[in-house]
């Protein structure tokens, strides 16, 4: 059974910097390219950033280029997601998510259960 | 950027088909995916590439693609199909995903 499970969510104050963990199984982890969405409360699902199976290839949307940093280590079948200079707007829900291939654009076809992140 | 726009809310009758649609500037050139989200949830892939379904979604899933509209279209609508439905592509000239904001199906 795949399964993805996030970590490290909490309430941080603005400015400050926090770092979000993802846990696989399941899955051949390193085959597999790797996502992070979140959903703010009441909102819509927002693409932040992908990384190829290799973590060759780092992906960010606009609003996050810069403050966002994600990673993985095959070894551990983990993903990660450094997040500094957090405003209030980046509250919201995040999930860990697997891509359907290693690299380039295709469906997301597993979900975590998400880590609630608060900025106030 | 590009965007993609879903209707906010869809009602449909149990039975019924339901028919929910992703507006985007020539979306037929583009795979469109859509997802499931029920209330306290997270999303599932219920379309992909279009047309395609994951193993274990039901065959009353089923998706289209053509000129600027792709269309999620859910036959003999069930109770349990009550949920918020996503689109979603990737937009090349950025390397970003694209979602749509969302239509959330209400079975009457």
């Amino acid at each position: 059974e795949v399964r993805l499970e996030e970590s490290g969510g909490g309430l941080v104050q603005p400015g400050r910097s926090l770092t979000l963990s993802c846990a696989a199984s399941g899955f051949t982890f390193d085959d597999y390219a790797m996502h992070w969405v979140r959903q703010a409360p009441g909102k819509g699902l927002e693409w932040v950033s992908g990384i190829s199976y290799d973590g060759e290839r780092l992906e960010y949307a606009d609003s996050m280029k810069g403050r966002f940093t994600i990673s993985r280590e095959n070894a551990k079948k983990s993903l990660y997601l450094q997040m500094n200079s957090l405003r209030p707007e980046d509250t919201a829900l995040y999930f860990c998510v697997k891509d359907m291939r290693g690299v380039g654009a295709s469906a997301l076809d597993m979900w975590g259960l998400g880590t609630m992140v608060t900025v106030s | 950027s590009y965007v993609l726009t879903q209707p906010p809310s869809v009602s449909v009758a149990p039975g019924q088909t339901a028919t929910i649609t992703c507006g985007g500037d020539d979306i037929e050139s583009k795979s469109v995916h859509w997802y499931q989200q029920r209330p306290g949830q997270a999303p599932v892939l219920v379309v992909y590439e279009d047309s395609d379904r994951p193993s274990g979604i039901p065959e009353r899933f089923s998706g289209s693609n053509s000129g600027n509209t792709a269309t999620l279209t859910i036959s003999r609508v069930e109770a349990g199909d009550e949920a918020d439905f996503y689109c979603q592509v990737w937009e090349s000239s950025n390397n970003d995903r694209v979602f749509g904001g969302g239509t959330k199906l209400t079975v009457l």
